[in-house]
């Protein structure tokens, strides 16, 4: 069955600190995989994406994330975190139409 | 582009009462998406379209929630009766399908409380 784990609700960095949030996976074929982020009263903005091609893709805000299909992870990175990043993050898979959502995790920075 | 387009932005309403929130997606894609989330059960896809005809409602919750999608550039979500437990945020989204890729773009969501 297609799941994406997302293993920590939340987590607490100090601002400067780097971050990484974890994500795994379960998919019968090729992934296509994604990560959003929510501000407070805010829909789901995509952050970046993953189809194919280099395992580590950039995306918006600094933010980046590797593709490890040996580990089925797809961790979300960012060597220096800002106060404005606080918000919860959201993982995906998707090879079709039906996209699935992790659980997400809530990011608290602290100053 | 103005990106996808939800309103009303906030609902309250008393149970028993019909509820319709609308959808207007990016202009030129093809896919539409319905979800509602709850803190208990986080983001779940309730229906999705493609060209304007539902393709999977499975996770409608029940007979009480109906979505139509008259034309490319609008969709609804309603619930007739309304109950508490209906209280949530739902989203709509839209993504164009190229090739074998697709990429959701969401609104900002409609935040419904029934009391």
């Amino acid at each position: 069955a297609q799941s994406v784990t997302q293993p920590d609700i939340h987590i607490t960095v100090s601002e400067g600190a780097s971050l990484e949030l974890r994500c795994n996976y379960s998919y019968g074929a090729t992934p296509y995989l994604f990560w959003y982020v929510q501000s407070p009263g805010q829909g789901l903005q995509l952050l970046l994406k993953y189809f194919s091609g280099d395992t580590l893709v950039q995306g918006i805000k600094g933010f980046e994330a590797e593709f490890k299909r040996s580990q089925s992870s797809f961790n979300l990175r960012k060597p220096s975190v800002h106060w404005s990043d606080a918000a919860e993050y959201f993982c995906a898979v998707g090879g079709g139409f039906k996209t699935i959502f992790g659980a997400g995790t809530r990011l608290f920075v602290k100053a | 582009d103005a990106g996808v387009i939800q309103s009303p932005r906030h609902e309250v309403t008393e149970m028993g009462q019909e509820v319709t929130l609308r959808c207007k997606p990016i202009s030129g894609h093809d896919y539409l998406f319905w979800y509602r989330q709850t803190m208990m059960r986080g983001l779940e896809l309730l229906i999705y379209f493609n060209n304007n005809v539902p393709i999977d409602d499975s996770g409608m919750p029940e007979d009480r929630f109906s979505a139509k999608m008259p034309n490319a550039s609008f969709s609804t979500l309603k619930i007739q009766p309304s109950e508490p437990r209906d209280s949530a945020v739902y989203f709509c989204a839209s993504s164009l399908w190229l090739g074998n890729q697709e990429t959701q773009y969401f609104g900002p969501g409609t935040r419904l409380l029934v009391l």
